[in-house]
């Protein structure tokens, strides 16, 4: 079955290390995104990318990098440089304009 | 960007009574999108909604987009347990790679 893969599951982070957030899909979808969940709110953009090699910042890049090599994946990195990173990370993927297919999330803590 | 308020925040509803969740965008909605969301899950698509004044149902789901394009509801009938969760609106923006901005969600909690 076509789907995103999203992994870890969970992940914990030390204190001053990058630790990067797999994303891969086989919907064959042109589009892919990242989002970020707190507690209690909505998902707020980091970065997206429309094609192959070629990414824009969402709302709340700081402190986040991502690549997009293969069309099938988007692998987002959280660098030291983001002092808050615990939270809900999502990843999703899209084709024209019917709505986006969501992966199962990343919980990432810092410990 | 496009900002969405949804309301409410949360709810408590007894099984079997209807419940509401509106979302209101401040510029005119290029597409509104609802998504259900399970504690520590990703997001499950309910619907799409385009034009103004439609309206589209699935089982005991039903979204509406107003005449004007800036407001939505879901509304859920003869709610079940199997509805808790936390929904999500999501309006697309007209030219910028089909971006989706989304409301800061609903928490639906069912009492049984």
């Amino acid at each position: 079955d076509g789907g995103i893969t999203q992994s870890p599951k969970y992940l914990f982070r030390k204190e001053g290390q990058n630790v990067t957030l797999s994303c891969e899909q086989n919907l064959n979808h042109d589009a892919m995104y990242w989002y970020r969940q707190d507690p209690g709110q909505g998902l707020r953009l980091i970065y997206y990318s429309q094609i192959v090699n070629d990414f824009q910042k969402g709302d709340i890049a700081e402190g986040y990098s991502v690549s997009r090599e293969k069309k099938e994946s988007f692998p987002l990195t959280v660098t030291s440089a983001q002092k808050n990173p615990t939270a809900f990370y999502l990843c999703a993927s899209s084709v024209d304009n019917y709505g986006y297919t969501f992966g199962s999330g990343t919980r990432l803590t810092v410990v | 960007s496009q900002e969405l308020e949804q309301s409410p925040q949360s709810l408590i509803v007894q099984e079997g009574k209807n419940l509401t969740i509106n979302c209101t965008s401040s510029k005119t909605l290029y597409g509104l999108y609802w998504y259900k969301q399970k504690y520590g899950e990703g997001l499950i698509f309910l619907m799409m909604l385009q034009k103004g004044g439609e309206e589209k149902s699935h089982e005991k789901i039903t979204a509406k987009l107003d005449e004007k394009k800036q407001q939505s509801s879901l509304h859920i009938t003869a709610s079940q347990p199997s509805h808790a969760g936390i929904y999500l609106c999501g309006a697309g923006h007209k030219a910028a790679g089909n971006k989706l901005t989304f409301g800061g969600g609903t928490r639906v909690l069912v009492k049984p």
